[in-house]
């Protein structure tokens, strides 16, 4: 299937873990994003990635850092996970170009609680 | 001020019903429009652009005011399935979205 996938759908760990989240896209596009969605259901850009160059960094705090080993793949990993990381974390693709209605999509979202 | 601001609602409405969202923002160098959908513990879907002449798919009609800076979305003959939250997405250039809060609507039969 076409699709933004990312891995792992729930992730439950405690204070101060390291933990990555891996997100993929086979639509070929050359555009990938990080997104948090609080509890409050606001959804926040962090970052966007165009053919692996870092675009967008939203004043995400650099206990998080992005990795995009190929314009397909765009990993987030997260150092001394702290409470108020809790939600959920969502991956989008594009394509860039000169037309600005290029919509965005979604993965399902990594849940993420910590204990 | 929010930099996309939606009535959270809810709305509560009953099947067959018109109904009408409304959305404001405040970048008016802001580029691109759009609707999304997000279902319940579900990611965002793009439900549709909106053009600045303004468009409709179905029972979908959205609207762009770039002097007032207010976008619309209004349903026609409501169904269950519509039940949802409702996203109004700004892109602000360089493919920056910014979402709203979304409004939360659900259709009652």
């Amino acid at each position: 299937d076409t699709a933004v996938s990312q891995t792992p759908k729930y992730l439950v760990t405690q204070m101060g873990n390291d933990k990555s989240i891996k997100c993929e896209q086979n639509l070929g596009h050359d555009t990938m994003y990080w997104y948090k969605q609080d509890s409050k259901k606001f959804l926040k850009i962090m970052f966007s990635y165009n053919n692996k160059e870092l675009i967008i960094n939203e004043t995400v705090p650099n206990r998080f850092s992005p990795k995009s080993p190929d314009k397909a793949h765009l990993n987030l990993h997260i150092n001394s996970l702290e409470l108020g990381d809790s939600a959920v974390y969502f991956c989008a693709s594009s394509m860039s170009g000169t037309g600005y209605n290029q919509p965005q999509h979604f993965g399902d979202g990594t849940r993420l609680s910590i204990l | 001020r929010k930099e996309v601001e939606q009535d959270p609602g809810p709305f509560n409405v009953p099947e067959g019903a018109t109904v009408a969202f409304n959305c404001t923002y405040s970048n008016s160098a802001s580029q691109s429009f759009f609707w999304y959908r997000q279902d319940c513990r579900k990611e965002p879907k793009l439900l549709m652009s909106v053009y600045s002449s303004g468009n409709e798919d179905g029972r979908f009609t959205a609207q762009l005011n770039r002097a007032s800076q207010y976008i619309s979305l209004l349903i026609r003959d409501s169904k269950l399935s519509d039940s949802a939250t409702y996203l109004c997405v700004v892109n602000e250039g360089a493919q920056k979205l910014v979402f709203g809060q979304g409004t939360r609507l659900t259709i009652n039969p």
